[in-house]
């Protein structure tokens, strides 16, 4: 199975920071990463697909980066909707496998 | 509009068969590609993908569960059943199901249901 390792595991930031969370891959998935939302009692939201593309109606603020191993969803500007729990996702190969999440909380 | 509603019961005992419905509207498993997907996450913990369903009716599943799991369609019906045998209390969790648009979720799970709690006690 591809073990996928978000970073940091939760952080603080404030309204209008910019935060950036990474994921890794124990292998190349090539651009094959998914990014989602969760907030707390709902089900995931997906934010991005294959690494870089925004799914509809997902705010312009939210963008994702890398290839290989090594990828990034960057909040440009943290809302007060944004401080929730976000998970990577790859859709390489099955097993389908997710990363750890990454809480971000008020500071 | 894509809508996907999970079904089952709230409480199994341990080694009961766990039997979970998803019920869809908005579009057809016999469409080229479609899939339907289900996840699942214990409380506070990550997300834990389990097993999908495609529009041929080819399956597949995580390996650490294959042995427990069965997952079928009724396309009449626009729904998915997904089982689940010998449960046990680490099997608590709210269970997902959620569609792709490809076997290997190459644009995400899209479409998600709201969840549905399985608690696994005696």
């Amino acid at each position: 199975d591809i073990q996928m390792t978000q970073s940091p595991s939760s952080l603080s930031a404030s309204v209008g920071d910019r935060v950036t969370i990474t994921c890794r891959a124990s292998q190349s998935i090539s651009k094959y990463l998914n990014w989602y939302q969760q907030s707390p009692g709902k089900a995931p939201k997906l934010l991005i697909y294959a690494a870089s593309t925004l799914q509809s109606g997902v705010p312009s603020r939210f963008s994702g980066s890398g290839s290989g191993t090594d990828f990034t969803l960057t909040i440009s500007s943290l809302q007060p909707e944004d401080f929730t729990t976000y998970y990577c996702q790859q859709s390489y190969t099955s097993p389908l496998t997710f990363g750890g999440g990454t809480k971000v909380e008020m500071k | 509009q894509v809508t996907l509603r999970e079904s089952g019961p709230a409480l199994v005992k341990p080694t009961q068969t766990l039997i979970l419905t998803c019920t869809f509207s908005g579009f057809s498993l016999t469409t080229t590609e479609v899939c339907v997907n289900w996840i699942r996450q214990p409380p506070g913990k990550a997300l834990e993908w389990l097993a999908l369903i495609d529009w041929e009716d080819d399956k597949y599943y995580t390996p650490s569960l294959k042995t427990r799991l069965s997952i079928s369609k009724d396309t009449s019906k626009n729904q998915v059943v997904l089982r689940m045998t010998n449960m046990d209390p680490l099997d608590s969790a709210t269970y997902y199901c959620a569609r792709s648009d490809n076997i290997a979720s190459r644009h995400g799970f899209d479409s998600w249901g709201q969840g549905t709690l399985v608690t696994v006690s005696s």
